[in-house]
């Protein structure tokens, strides 16, 4: 199974960045890892995704350890609509699945 | 917005009686999922499906079975249901080559089995 750890909760403030965690110590070397959230009463949406090198994109960034059993989201400016479940993971060994855990539950606070 | 529907989008069924979703998308993509969400277990994948007619078991299809006769719609059903099966089911399509790729879910069809 593609496991990962998350802390349960976390908490931010309005318009401070915030720095996700994840540990994926048994993620292979071809594993892609990925994030997904999801808001209150819809679907998980897409965030960010990345092999070996930092990513950026319009909603966060991804930084990975160099050893790639770890990951940590960063949202550079936390706003009230970031309030979510956000799911780290990584594909299984036949490379087409995704596996979600149990993902953070991010409070975000004017 | 990737074009994907679920319908219908709440469903009350009685015990036994059988039940079908359908995810409906209009790009084309090759993959998609079925995904069920449960308090306490997160999401888990159900089915999901590689082409036409191809079709392969995630981690919790018992009970479950799909169908994919055109690359837009992909079918699950609930051949019996049991209150078990009472649960948040979202569809799912797959955007880019393996092993880089996003998904991209439905708004969810939420089944209440009495």
């Amino acid at each position: 199974d593609a496991k990962t750890t998350q802390p349960n909760s976390m908490e931010s403030n309005e318009e401070e960045p915030v720095h996700l965690p994840c540990n994926h110590s048994t993620i292979s070397g071809t594993d892609y890892i990925h994030w997904y959230r999801q808001l209150p009463s819809q679907g998980p949406e897409y965030v960010i995704h990345g092999l070996t090198s930092n990513v950026n994109n319009r909603m966060a960034s991804l930084a990975i350890a160099e050893d790639r059993k770890s990951s940590t989201l960063i949202l550079h400016r936390a706003t009230l609509r970031d309030a979510a479940v956000y799911y780290c993971m990584y594909q299984n060994n036949a490379g087409n699945m995704l596996t979600f855990g149990g993902g953070t539950r991010l409070m975000v606070k004017p | 917005d990737a074009g994907i529907t679920q319908s219908p989008r709440h469903k009350v069924t009685e015990t036994g009686t059988p039940v079908t979703l359908r995810c409906h998308q209009t790009e084309n993509h090759r993959y998609m999922y079925w995904y069920r969400q449960d308090p306490g277990h997160g999401l888990r994948l159900i089915h999901y499906s590689y082409g036409v007619k191809d079709t392969d078991k995630g981690e919790v299809s018992d009970g479950y079975s799909v169908s994919r006769s055109k690359t837009e719609d992909f079918l699950l059903t609930l051949e019996s249901a049991t209150s078990s099966q009472t649960s948040v089911y979202f569809c799912a399509i797959r955007v880019g080559q393996n092993p880089s790729y996003e998904q991209y879910f439905g708004p969810g069809t939420r089944l209440t089995v009495t």
